[in-house]
């Protein structure tokens, strides 16, 4: 499996909603991450996961809530989101996220996303 | 922190032409730079990577340069194809952290 698989690929939600975003990979992998990335603009990362610790934290406001569970799934827990927060939410991952130069071992594995879209 | 610049936005080409598209980046510490080919409504893919020390590589039609002094990198794609068309993404990061910083991307166009 080479595959790293998210799910839903589509959410629609209202601001009061909860809702989960799931991540998974059975590559082996030991570093997992959150992009989010809005129309016509580059991946924007959010979240890293480094041995199902969390390893970057790019200053993401607290309705999104990462959490990772083992070393083959990754969370995004949603809550009280805004309409601006809406956008295509990738999970990816790596074998590791410190590595030595040449290693191939940071190689990002990227998930198809998943459309998220708050009312 | 680390700034990458991508041109041009947009770059439309005839089919069996070249593309080049040009990436600068601010953090010196950098030493790994990837490229990253998005079709519509799909996830980013990696198409070619290049390390800092190393300062060309090339896989098939696709080859990558890095200027390590200019603090440049750029994607050369020769032949290209319909399927070619898609938006890349450089980016720029240190290997330990593995903290990527996309430029802002780049649609090619291959017109047949």
């Amino acid at each position: 499996d080479t595959e790293v698989t998210q799910t839903p690929k589509h959410l629609v939600m209202g601001m009061t909603n909860k809702k989960s975003l799931k991540c998974e990979q059975h590559m082996g992998h030991r570093a997992m991450y959150w992009y989010k990335q809005k129309a016509k603009k580059p991946p924007e990362l959010m979240f890293v996961y480094s041995y199902e610790k969390l390893s970057i934290n790019e200053s993401v406001p607290s309705r999104f809530s990462p959490e990772c569970p083992n070393s083959s799934l990754l969370n995004l827990h949603l809550h009280a989101l805004q309409p601006e927060d809406s956008a295509l939410y990738l999970c990816a991952s790596s074998q590791r996220d410190r590595v030595r130069l040449g290693s191939g071992a940071n190689v990002l594995t990227f998930g198809a996303g998943s459309r998220l879209t708050v009312l | 922190g680390e700034n990458v610049e991508q041109h041009p936005s947009t770059l439309s080409v005839q089919e069996g032409d070249s593309a080049v598209i040009k990436c600068t980046y601010s953090d010196s510490a950098s030493n790994y730079f990837p490229w990253y080919k998005q079709e519509l409504g799909k996830r980013p893919q990696l198409i070619i990577d290049i390390r800092s020390n190393v300062g060309e590589k090339k896989d098939q039609r696709i080859a990558v340069t890095l200027n390590k002094t200019a603090k440049h990198f750029s994607l050369h794609i020769t032949e290209t194809q319909p399927e070619d068309s898609a938006v890349y993404f450089c980016a720029a990061s240190l290997e330990y952290g593995n903290k990527l910083v996309f430029g802002a991307g780049t649609i090619l166009r291959v017109k047949s």
